[in-house]
């Protein structure tokens, strides 16, 4: 059962438009909500989070937008650049516990 | 700079060979996972633990186990290998409190044949 789920596999977006990659829940007690960052041959790297009691968060070229009673987040890149290209994952996890669930990814492809 | 270092990048293995990941963090963080990324199954967890000598099973145990002797380190065994275990597999650390930051070592891509 997938608990953290991107429908979209790949996503193709000019240099210097808005990226919005996006993520659904299915676990109402989910409260904290992170986006990480994967360039092939290496780990994982946070990007940004977000907890439960918000609905934005900004960091820099950086949103992530909460929508609670639609269990649905998105991750806003603006402007983006070619160093954004990279495999974008959503994750999840409960209050009180440490581990988080992730989802299948989204390949960002900008093209400049 | 905080670390996360995976013994291996690349590891070949056959079929029935006992199979070692080990990884090590130095931050003294509480908390270790392993994880493995498949494409278009994404991350997903086999086994964690939340201090030394405790584990906790994740989403998909089933032919590893874990071994935390030591706060800094935390391996991962293949009991007998198959080849549905070949995968990237990636090991990461937190702080409890942490709000679920994790640091990632570069992963192990490893082929059983």
């Amino acid at each position: 059962d997938q608990q953290v789920k991107q429908n979209s596999p790949s996503l193709s977006v000019q240099e210097g438009r808005i990226s919005i990659l996006n993520c659904d829940y299915t676990n109402s007690m989910f409260d904290y909500f992170l986006w990480y960052k994967k360039y092939p041959a290496e780990g994982p790297t946070f990007l940004i989070s977000i907890s439960s009691i918000k609905d934005k968060n900004e960091d820099g070229r950086f949103t992530v937008f909460l929508n609670k009673s639609a269990k649905h987040l998105s991750l806003h890149i603006v402007p983006s650049q070619p160093g954004d290209s990279a495999v974008y994952f959503c994750a999840a996890k409960n209050f009180g516990n440490e581990k988080l669930t992730f989802g299948t990814g989204t390949r960002l492809t900008i093209i400049p | 700079d905080v670390k996360v270092t995976q013994s291996s990048r690349y590891l070949v293995k056959r079929t029935g060979e006992k199979v070692f990941l080990e990884c090590v963090q130095d931050m003294d963080h509480e908390n270790m996972f392993w994880y493995r990324q498949d494409p278009g199954l994404g991350l997903r967890l086999i086994y964690f633990s939340y201090d030394v000598k405790m584990k906790e099973k994740g989403d998909i145990p089933e032919g590893y186990s874990v071994s935390r002797e030591k706060k800094e380190r935390f391996s991962l065994i293949l009991e007998s290998a198959s080849t549905n275990q070949t995968s990237m597999y990636l090991c990461a650390s937190s702080s409890t409190g942490g709000a679920g930051k994790l640091f990632f070592g570069s992963g192990t891509q490893l082929s059983v044949l």
